[in-house]
């Protein structure tokens, strides 16, 4: 049963506008939330995380949002940029595994200029 | 940002062969990760390692082994690679100590295994 689920499998968004990226959890165990971007044939790389303490976090054009009593997160990119296109995966973490992160299956986000 | 390396990039092979996919860091983490990543889907984590001469399995089943004699260094091997094998390999390393706390991985560039 997958733990950790986006279900938007793709996002078309017009340059300059915002992008809404959502992630639902299903382990409350989960404490601590990460955004990692992916182009193709490279690894991810982290982008922003919030931890469970806090409802949001903001780091330049990208803020995650977090409601824990619909264990759902957002991930809003405003203004969006095509260097913004590639894949976002959502991944969750907490002590009860050790803190090895769980990943959703992400979302291919496609700026058009 | 830690630097985090894996080779080969790509890798073509037959079945049956034996691989071996190399990955190191030179951030000193303790922490290091395999993960299995097909196009479309989550990525599983297959590996994992708290320190030298520790290592686990992951959430998802692998016929795949590994080793860490070094801090630095964490290599997957495949005996005998099949098609079913084919995929993206991806390791990662985090700075966390011990089996606590949440933090942040760093990737390496993946390798994308193609078995015939």
């Amino acid at each position: 049963d997958q733990q950790v689920k986006q279900n938007s499998p793709s996002l078309s968004v017009q340059e300059g506008r915002i992008s809404i990226l959502n992630c639902d959890y299903t382990n409350s165990m989960f404490d601590y939330f990460l955004w990692y971007k992916k182009y193709p044939a490279e690894g991810p790389t982290f982008l922003i995380s919030i931890s469970s303490i806090k409802d949001k976090n903001e780091d330049g054009r990208f803020t995650v949002f977090l409601n824990k009593s619909a264990k759902h997160l957002s991930l809003h990119i405003v203004p969006s940029q095509p260097g913004d296109s590639a894949v976002y995966f959502c991944a969750a973490s907490g002590n009860t595994n050790a803190g090895k992160s769980t990943f959703g299956d992400g979302t291919t986000l496609t700026v058009k200029p | 940002e830690a630097d985090i390396y894996q080779t080969p990039r790509y890798l073509v092979i037959g079945t049956g062969k034996k691989i071996t996919l190399e990955c190191s860091q030179t951030m000193g983490h303790d922490k290091m990760y395999w993960y299995q990543q097909d196009p479309g889907m989550e990525l599983h984590l297959i590996h994992y390692s708290y320190g030298v001469n520790s290592t686990e399995k992951g959430d998802l089943s692998s016929e795949s082994t590994v080793s860490r004699i070094r801090t630095e260094h964490f290599p997957l091997t495949l005996e005998s690679a099949r098609p079913s094998h084919t995929s993206q390999y991806l390791c990662a390393s985090s700075e966390g100590v011990g089996l606590l706390g949440n933090e942040k991985l760093f990737f390496g560039s993946g390798t994308q295994l193609s078995v015939l």
